[in-house]
């Protein structure tokens, strides 16, 4: 099976830049995407990694190395709306997502 | 972007009974996902509905228990059946978007079983 790691809370301040890990154990997959929810809400999609290397989209980058079996999402210049859950999620085919543990961010002033 | 609707919102239940929940796609759309998220946890994916097919079962999910059904292209349902306190959860839905690395999610079902 397949199985995803993040640490559960990062803490940070506005306008600061905040990196948050993923590793993963699987025996294949098509990419690595990254989802951001508040609390009570739906999750939304952020970003997705397809090939090794950094995307960026905005204020979030992702980053995926597959000889390391490793992931990154990149905050930049936080803002408070920024705390929320992220969570990243392996696509294993035919779009199934497996999630992984999620990482709690909170932004201070 | 897909807007996706779910009823109910939130619902308690007694133990031994069984919940419907509906999932509405603004547009049609191939695959329907449902998931399972506890407070505070990840998401867990229960099930992929297809029109036209039977659903497609992860491990540790079984059609007696999460019935579910896909009548068109833009709607779906799933049963909680014959439920316990275990199955008290967030249940969302979900759907393939234009892109394939993207999902989007419906605002999910808050279940309590007493």
């Amino acid at each position: 099976g397949q199985s995803l790691e993040q640490p559960s809370e990062v803490t940070a301040v506005e306008g600061a830049i905040v990196q948050i890990n993923c590793t993963y154990q699987t025996s294949g997959f098509y990419g690595l995407s990254w989802y951001q929810q508040h609390d009570g809400g739906a999750p939304t999609f952020l970003s997705y990694n397809a090939l090794d290397g950094l995307e960026e989209t905005g204020r979030f980058s992702s980053f995926l190395s597959r000889s390391d079996s490793y992931g990154y999402l990149l905050l930049q210049e936080l803002q408070m709306k920024d705390s929320a859950s992220y969570f990243c999620a392996l696509n294993t085919g035919f779009q199934k997502l497996v999630f992984g543990t999620g990482t709690r961010l909170l932004v201070s002033p | 972007s897909a807007v996706i609707s779910q009823k109910p919102s939130r619902d308690i239940c007694q133990r031994g009974t069984s919940l419907t929940i509906q999932c509405q796609v603004d547009s049609q759309v191939t695959m329907m996902f449902w998931y399972r998220q506890q407070p505070g946890q990840s998401l867990t994916l229960i099930a992929t509905a297809n029109q036209g097919s039977e659903a497609t079962y992860e491990s540790g999910f079984v059609i007696d228990k999460f019935p579910i059904s896909r009548p068109n292209l833009t709607f779906s349902t799933l049963t909680v059946s014959n439920m316990s306190p275990e199955d008290s959860s967030i249940y969302l839905c979900s759907v393939d978007g234009l892109f394939q690395e993207t999902q989007y999610f419906g605002p999910g079902t808050r279940l309590l079983v007493l």
